[in-house]
């Protein structure tokens, strides 16, 4: 079965600076999906960044990227020029390939609360 | 609507009633997850509709849990002789195709509290 580990249940961040969140997983796979959400007060899960486990290029959108390591099944997140916006849970989640029965749903981590210092 | 429309927004009940959790999604969009998320985890996976059709419910976590989404639009999870172990956030998304690479787009979710 599919896992996801997040090992940093809290990490804090000054204003301005760069933060990383870890996170590893484990599938027998070699075709998948990974995906970092974003959780706030008001509950609602917004995507950050996804990355295609076949695209060897890390994603990057504007401040977010990841660090993929396929080989190594990691999967880590930076934010740079941190916001205080940016503080919320932050939950990393595997979704398997389009075959073999999969049906999409998607396997999430535990989270890492992440707080932002002015 | 412009996003996934989740109701009621909170819920409490009492030990062995019954709720209704009520999920809008993306207008167009042919799948449907629930998921559950206790209290300081990540959500979880309860049960996937591919329009009206219900492809899978292995997440569900006991008979008393039903989910449907008889027109392949709205769907409702019902939760029948509630226990305090149901409290918790479930979430809704919709995804408009099949695709892992189509992301899934989340509701506010329904927070349950069973007293």
């Amino acid at each position: 079965a599919q896992t996801v580990t997040q090992s940093q249940p809290e990490m804090s961040v000054q204003e301005a600076e760069t933060v990383t969140l870890s996170c590893t997983y484990d599938t027998s796979e070699s075709d998948y999906y990974l995906f970092w959400y974003k959780q706030p007060p008001s509950r609602q899960m917004i995507l950050v960044i996804r990355q295609e486990a076949y695209k060897q290029q890390n994603a990057t959108e504007n401040r977010f990227s990841v660090n993929f390591q396929k080989a190594a099944k990691s999967f880590s997140l930076k934010i740079s020029d941190s916001q205080l916006g940016d503080a919320a849970m932050y939950f990393c989640a595997y979704r398997g390939p389009n075959y073999g029965g999969s049906q999409g749903n998607l396997i999430f981590g535990k989270g890492t609360k992440l707080s932002v210092k002015p | 609507g412009a996003g996934v429309s989740q109701s009621p927004r909170y819920k409490v009940a009492k030990r062995g009633q019954d709720v209704a959790l009520r999920c809008d999604p993306i207008s167009g969009h042919v799948s449907l997850f629930w998921y559950q998320q206790a209290l300081g985890q990540g959500p979880e996976f309860l049960t996937y509709f591919q329009n009206e059709a219900q492809l899978d419910k292995s997440g569900l976590p006991s008979d008393r849990f039903f989910a449907e989404r008889p027109e392949g639009s709205v769907s409702t999870l019902k939760i029948q002789r509630t226990q305090q172990e149901d409290s918790a956030v479930y979430l809704c998304a919709s995804s408009g195709t099949i695709s892992g690479n189509q992301p899934q787009h989340f509701g506010d979710g329904t927070r349950l509290s069973i007293l």
